[in-house]
């Protein structure tokens, strides 16, 4: 099982640019998650996907953030226009148990992408 | 509010001793506590849960957490360190508003093993 799969690891854009992460989660997997994980803090929730549907998106900022997942299996976040702000990883996260991920657990998460703006 | 405190930014211990690291919660209703482990360059991996019942739970890699209600902690602890245990923990608790199975994290806590 090749786990959660984000990409790209890395990315430094300037400031006012667009920016795309993409996550594939674990087949089969319903639930999908996308946290950002600004330094010296812990992750904080941007939006929760039930198969294509989004969930709960009340935290993701949406005059610059969006977030798609197409067919109710990757999914991609985008920033436009990126401010220095936005420096922090962002995490994907996905869940197979609809039961669990209610509880709050169940899920795996991908190693994140690393967003410098300068 | 909801909330998750982590006082320590790190913690140092030497190798064979006994670790702690320290989470306290504000919740409203039942609390359903987690810990959470993160290597350099790795995804967050899950270590233990409290939903129910035990206070004292077993997790991954012979760590284990206290739950303790009067004092609204959930101190994460393990009795013999090792230098691989060198990463950074965070503890979650569920949000429990709505029915949406949200995590909130604390800000992590630095663990150091020195051999």
């Amino acid at each position: 099982e090749a786990g959660v799969v984000q990409s790209p690891r890395y990315k430094i854009i300037e400031k006012k640019q667009p920016v795309a992460f993409w996550c594939n989660p674990i087949s089969g997997h319903n639930t999908l998650y996308w946290y950002r994980q600004n330094l010296g803090q812990g992750p904080e929730l941007l939006i929760r996907y039930e198969n294509e549907e989004a969930v709960d998106d009340s935290q993701l900022p949406k005059d610059r953030f969006s977030a798609e997942r197409l067919k109710g299996v990757d999914s991609t976040l985008k920033i436009q226009p990126a401010e220095l702000g936005d420096s922090a990883v962002y995490l994907c996260a996905s869940s197979a148990r609809r039961d669990r991920a209610l509880l709050g657990y169940g899920y795996t998460f991908g190693s994140g992408t690393r967003l410098t703006v300068v | 509010a909801q909330s998750v405190a982590q006082p320590e930014d790190q913690v140092n211990v030497a190798e064979g001793n006994p670790l702690t690291v320290k989470c306290t919660y504000s919740v409203s209703g039942n609390p359903y506590l987690f810990w959470y482990v993160q290597y350099p360059n790795r995804g967050l991996q899950f270590l233990l849960k409290y939903i129910t019942g035990d206070n004292l739970v077993k997790g991954s890699y012979g760590f284990e957490a206290e739950f303790n209600k009067s004092q609204t902690s959930f101190h994460l602890k393990k009795p013999s360190a090792l230098v691989s245990d060198s990463a950074l923990y965070f503890c979650a608790v569920r949000d429990s508003r709505g029915s949406k199975g949200n995590l909130i994290f604390g800000k992590g806590t630095k663990l150091s093993v020195k051999p």
